[in-house]
């Protein structure tokens, strides 16, 4: 079947705009995760969803950044503002419930000149 | 340090040799897993072991767990160049939310 899909694989955007990034996970799975990979580190957990549970939202950096998830399917990762320094690879990953194993994305790389 | 940590950094070995990678936590885990990344995108789940388990295989990997020294070590049997990539450890544990926690990864690289 078809595995957590991404949009966009690579995005560009100058200091100071916003961007979405989206995020398809698998059908079924009731848990949602976005982390964040800057060069050559590991990943930042950013927020989670758990079916129709408040998102856990206690790795999220600044107020700039919000997500949703809409229906318990798509999600949206959102940044306000942004900065140099949210250069970085944006991975998400779904699992049937929470503390599944986690099927990740390809990614979306997020350059801001 | 933070709660996984995994060494050495980078690796670099030739093709039918074996990889050992390491990684420490600092905290009680529900339990551990192993991911592999390729050229920096999306993750590959390799085996989770849980706390109540010492060693796990799947085809060439072995997975062990030691509770009592907070470790864990992924064996890489028979290497080949297409096992070039990172591995990451990666913790549940109730002080962190029951969340994932990733460490750094070990870059291992296998010459043909």
């Amino acid at each position: 079947g078809a595995g957590v899909s991404q949009s966009p694989s690579n995005k560009v955007t100058e200091k100071g705009k916003d961007v979405e990034l989206r995020c398809d996970p698998i059908s079924g799975h009731t848990a949602l995760y976005w982390y964040r990979q800057s060069l050559g580190q590991g990943l930042e957990f950013l927020i989670y969803f758990q079916g129709n549970s408040a998102p856990d939202k206690s790795g999220l950096p600044s107020d700039r950044f919000s997500a949703e998830r809409t229906g318990g399917s798509v999600s949206t990762l959102t940044i306000q503002r942004t900065q140099q320094e949210d250069s970085a690879v944006y991975l998400c990953a779904s699992s049937l419930a929470h503390r599944d194993t986690q099927y990740f994305g390809p990614g979306t790389r997020l350059t801001v000149l | 340090s933070q709660q996984g940590e995994e060494d050495p950094q980078a690796l670099s070995i030739q093709e039918g040799e074996n990889a050992t990678m390491n990684c420490s936590y600092k905290t009680s885990i529900n339990n551990l897993q192993w991911y592999r990344q390729n050229s920096g995108r999306g993750l590959v789940h390799l085996i989770l072991i849980r706390s109540n388990e010492r060693e796990k295989h799947s085809g060439r990997l072995r997975v062990t767990l030691d509770t009592s020294k907070k470790s864990s070590s992924l064996l890489i049997t028979a290497s080949r160049a297409a096992d070039t990539a990172s591995y990451f450890c990666a913790t549940d544990a109730r002080e962190y939310g029951n969340k994932l926690v990733f460490g750094a990864g070990t870059i291992l690289r296998v010459k043909s």
